[in-house]
């Protein structure tokens, strides 16, 4: 969608090497997201973000971390990635009116070998 | 925090018959969300529910919204292979949180 973009879109990364990921919007959005999708789990909140430089973890946050220096980005950094972490990565945005739902990215399409 | 239950994890169908997806909670919700991924594509927002008993119409698709609100259900009248992707719900945590159902992936055969 218009507003949003990630990147890279597609990563392959060794085991045991960090990485990050970029989220970027253009909608002055208050809230941020990240998560991950994978077979059988549907998507599960990694981080997320609420404000500049605050931040708060999801369900699967062993092994991330984010930061949010300014309203237009979000990064997702994989600290020591591992195999367990290939997935395709989603970042949302959202302004806090739920009626509109959250606006996906396109995704990125993480591979550890 | 908040989970949800989805099902049928998948469903084929032939072109021209319907389709329903269920999403059920053990707990009453505030509202949930529908959203629609494509093959290979990202979510995408395609409605929201809040009031108990609620019934909204999409063209050939109709939200419903349990009158308990603990379960919601999605279905979609003679499918056509646009239809084809997997349907998520989700439902509202706190700090405007979405935890998604695990999704029916629906596929249509001409």
């Amino acid at each position: 969608d218009a507003g949003i973009t990630q990147s890279p879109r597609h990563k392959v990364t060794e085991t045991g090497t960090p990485v990050t990921l970029r989220c970027h919007q253009t909608e002055n959005h208050r809230y941020m997201y990240w998560y991950r999708q994978d077979p059988g789990h549907g998507l599960r909140l990694i981080h997320y973000s609420y404000g500049v430089k605050d931040t708060d973890k999801g369900e699967v946050s062993d092994g991330y971390s984010v930061s949010r220096s300014k309203t237009e980005d979000f990064l997702l950094t994989l600290e020591s990635a591992t195999s367990s972490q290939t997935s395709v990565y989603f970042c949302a945005i959202s302004d806090g009116a739920l009626v509109y739902g959250y606006t996906f990215g396109s995704g990125t399409r993480l591979t550890v070998v | 925090g908040q989970q949800v239950m989805q099902i049928p994890q998948y469903q084929h169908v032939q072109e021209g018959e319907d389709f329903t997806t269920y999403c059920n909670s053990s707990t009453t919700l505030s509202n949930i969300q529908w959203y629609k991924q494509r093959p290979g594509g990202h979510p995408v927002f395609l409605i929201q529910l809040v009031k108990s008993g609620e019934v909204k119409k999409q063209k050939r698709l109709t939200f419903q919204f349990g009158e308990a609100k603990k379960n919601s259900s999605l279905h979609i009248t003679a499918t056509q292979t646009t239809d084809v992707g997997t349907y998520f719900c989700a439902v509202t945590g706190g700090g405007n949180k979405l935890t998604f159902g695990t999704g029916t992936q629906l596929k249509v055969e001409l």
